[in-house]
């Protein structure tokens, strides 16, 4: 059954505005962050990734926001289609351990309104 | 390309039983993750595997929790006994190891484990 307590932070957008998905990050040390999309029933698929020397990465409709001094990521999603609704992880890790030791956030569930 | 392979999809047992997860990461995929995701939660790494061997597993519950890549391909997590608190989605993925230019982890579509 469900946890008792838990809340997964949601947001609701109506289809072709922008989302904004924020994510705070723990380890001051992480030089490596991802944005992972999950649909229901399936495992998670990358979306974009940024380096810490970077403030500002853009993919196709989407870009990421890194704020390092507050310890800060974001994913922008630009005119939002149907196919985006899914929950949302930021992830960080560390370029030095191949980012293969990641740590998953709390996720954020997007829901696009037709 | 064939992704992350894992089966069974779903499985339902009683408590104090055992049960077992197979994965068959990409072809070509030296490394290998298992993780634990519960419900609304992001996955939590349980084990990760270079080729055969085990490199971490700091967050396995070894008492119960055992996992094998014996020919450095497949991987079987096994729960003996299993407990109430192991229902969850139990997620594996792939990646082609420390060097690759980017090494992105690709997940298969998990395993649902209800136990009652």
């Amino acid at each position: 059954g469900e946890s008792v307590g838990l809340h997964l932070p949601t947001l609701s957008v109506q289809e072709g505005d922008n989302s904004i998905i924020n994510c705070a990050y723990s380890n001051s040390a992480s030089d490596y962050f991802i944005w992972y999309k999950q649909e229901s029933g399936k495992g998670p698929q990358f979306i974009i990734d940024i380096r810490s020397n970077m403030d500002k990465r853009q993919g196709q409709r989407v870009t990421v926001l890194l704020n390092k001094t507050v310890k800060h990521l974001s994913l922008q999603i630009a005119a939002t289609q149907p196919g985006d609704s899914a929950v949302y992880f930021c992830a960080e890790g560390s370029i030095i351990q191949g980012a293969q030791k990641l740590v998953f956030g709390q996720g954020t569930r997007l829901t696009i309104n037709p | 390309e064939a992704g992350v392979v894992q089966s069974p999809r779903y499985k339902i047992i009683e408590k104090k039983q055992p049960v077992a997860f197979w994965c068959n990461p990409i072809s070509g995929h030296n490394t290998l993750y298992w993780y634990l995701q519960n419900l609304g939660q992001g996955p939590e790494l349980l084990i990760r595997y270079e080729n055969e061997e085990a490199v971490d597993d700091s967050q396995l519950p070894k008492d119960r929790f055992s996992a094998e890549r014996l020919k450095g391909v497949d991987s079987t997590l096994k729960i003996q006994p299993a407990e109430l608190g192991d229902s969850a989605v139990y997620l594996c993925a792939s990646s082609s190891g420390q060097g690759a230019v980017r090494n992105e982890q690709f997940f298969g579509p998990g395993t649902r484990l209800t136990v009652l």
